[in-house]
């Protein structure tokens, strides 16, 4: 069946080191999305990626990279510029139809913790 | 104030009652979405609509453009409906999320 794999689930790290979030898609999705979700607050946006290499900035970047070296893959890494950097990553993907809507799919999430 | 706003933000019931979750909005759309997250975090999409009224089992999505509002609605509501439901608009090919409504069903 096709989706989204995140890895891992849960991710531990100490503060001040980078840290990589996994996030893989067999959809054949053109679009894909990296956001973060804090208790209390709506999802928001990281990094998108619309074409392999190539991607944007979203509202909250500084302190994340990304890559789109392949179609299937996109990920984002939290380093150590990152102030807060503990919470719930959220990857997804869509279809790319120009100015169309389209349905979006979204992993499982990743829960990173520094301590 | 947010982009998205979601009411109530907490909702708890009794299994069997119908359940409305709202969402209005501020800005020019291109098409709504309804999201239900799990305890454990992976989210499912729902609904995706841009005018009148979507049913998928007993959940049902409605959506009023002029006004700005759309709402969610959960009919026979049942303890594995209770998650988190969040509304997601979409503007300029990007998701702006409101903050959810955490949803319990008791049985």
């Amino acid at each position: 069946d096709g989706g989204i794999t995140q890895s891992p689930k849960y991710l531990f790290r100490k503060e001040g080191q980078n840290v990589t979030l996994s996030c893989e898609q067999n959809l054949n999705h053109d679009a894909m999305y990296w956001y973060r979700q804090d208790p209390g607050q709506g999802l928001r946006l990281i990094y998108y990626s619309q074409i392999v290499n190539d991607f944007q900035k979203g509202d909250i970047a500084e302190g994340y990279s990304v890559s789109r070296e392949k179609k299937e893959s996109f990920p984002l890494t939290v380093t150590s510029a990152q102030k807060n950097p503990t919470a719930f990553y959220l990857c997804a993907s869509s279809p790319q139809t120009g100015r169309g809507n389209y349905g979006y799919t979204f992993g499982s999430g990743t829960r990173l913790t520094v301590v | 104030k947010n982009e998205v706003e979601q009411s109530p933000q907490n909702l708890t019931a009794q299994e069997g009652e119908f359940i409305t979750i709202n969402c209005s909005y501020s800005v020019g759309i291109s098409a709504l979405h309804w999201l239900q997250q799990h305890p454990g975090g992976g989210i499912v999409s729902l609904f995706m609509l841009s005018s009148g009224k979507k049913k998928h089992g007993r959940l049902i999505a409605t959506i009023n453009i002029q006004e700005k509002h759309s709402s969610l609605h959960i009919t026979a509501s049942h303890p594995r409906d209770s998650a988190v439901y969040i509304c997601a608009v979409m503007r300029a090919q990007k998701l702006v999320f409101g903050q959810g409504t955490r949803l319990t069903i008791n049985p």
